[in-house]
């Protein structure tokens, strides 16, 4: 069953502080794997994506892992800020068509 | 450029009453998605249309859910009736042409049944 599962299930920091999100996946075939950033009361919106090949990409101070091996992924963010209070979803594609959705890490950041 | 618009925003209706979602996806963007997202939860699928064609529909419960792109653009998702189960976030998502995997996301409809 075509399964994604992230951890921990809600984080909560202080400003300046970093965090590594996992997400760990069972979705076969493999096309490609995202991470989306929720604010409360918005739809999700695309931070990184990353196909079989890709083992990094950062986009400011997020900076998501991939090791299609082991079937696991992490989001990194580094010296978090209040705006990064959100909940973060990793999505896996297993085709053109179709997004395995995870259930989210709620991240809390406090002043 | 205008992303994904959906209306209402909140909507709070008695059980078995009937209500209706809208959304108007990005310019261009063929592919349109309904999912439905409860508390602590990622979305899931209730539909999805190439045009005004429904494509995958076989997660939508078809009893009480109804959706439809009569011109390929705008489109509608109507549940009727409503029960206090359906109480979740709504969200439209699009993308363009050959880019299915890149879905935009409008900001969703909040739906509260008493």
């Amino acid at each position: 069953k075509n399964q994604v599962e992230q951890s921990p299930q809600s984080l909560i920091i202080l400003e300046g502080k970093n965090c590594t999100l996992q997400c760990n996946y069972t979705v076969s075939p493999f096309s490609n794997l995202r991470w989306y950033k929720q604010d409360t009361g918005r739809g999700p919106v695309s931070l990184t994506i990353m196909t079989f090949s890709e083992n990094t990409k950062s986009n400011g101070r997020y900076t998501a892992t991939l090791d299609a091996d082991t079937k696991q992924s992490s989001l990194h963010i580094t010296a978090s800020q209040l705006s990064d209070s959100a909940s973060y979803i990793c999505v896996v594609s297993p085709n053109t068509d179709k997004l395995i959705f995870g259930t989210g890490t709620r991240l809390q950041v406090f002043p | 450029e205008a992303g994904v618009v959906q209306s209402p925003r909140y909507k709070i209706i008695e059980k078995k009453q009937p209500v209706a979602f809208w959304c108007n996806p990005i310019s261009g963007h063929n592919t349109l998605y309904w999912y439905r997202q409860n508390l602590g939860q990622g979305p899931e699928l209730l539909i999805r249309y190439e045009n005004e064609e429904a494509v995958d529909d076989s997660q939508l419960p078809k009893d009480r859910f109804s959706a439809e792109r009569l011109k390929g653009v705008d489109s509608t998702l109507k549940i009727q009736p409503a029960e206090l189960g359906d109480s979740a976030v709504y969200l439209c998502a699009s993308s363009p042409p050959h880019r299915a995997g890149t879905q935009y996301f409008g900001p969703g409809t909040r739906l509260l049944v008493l």
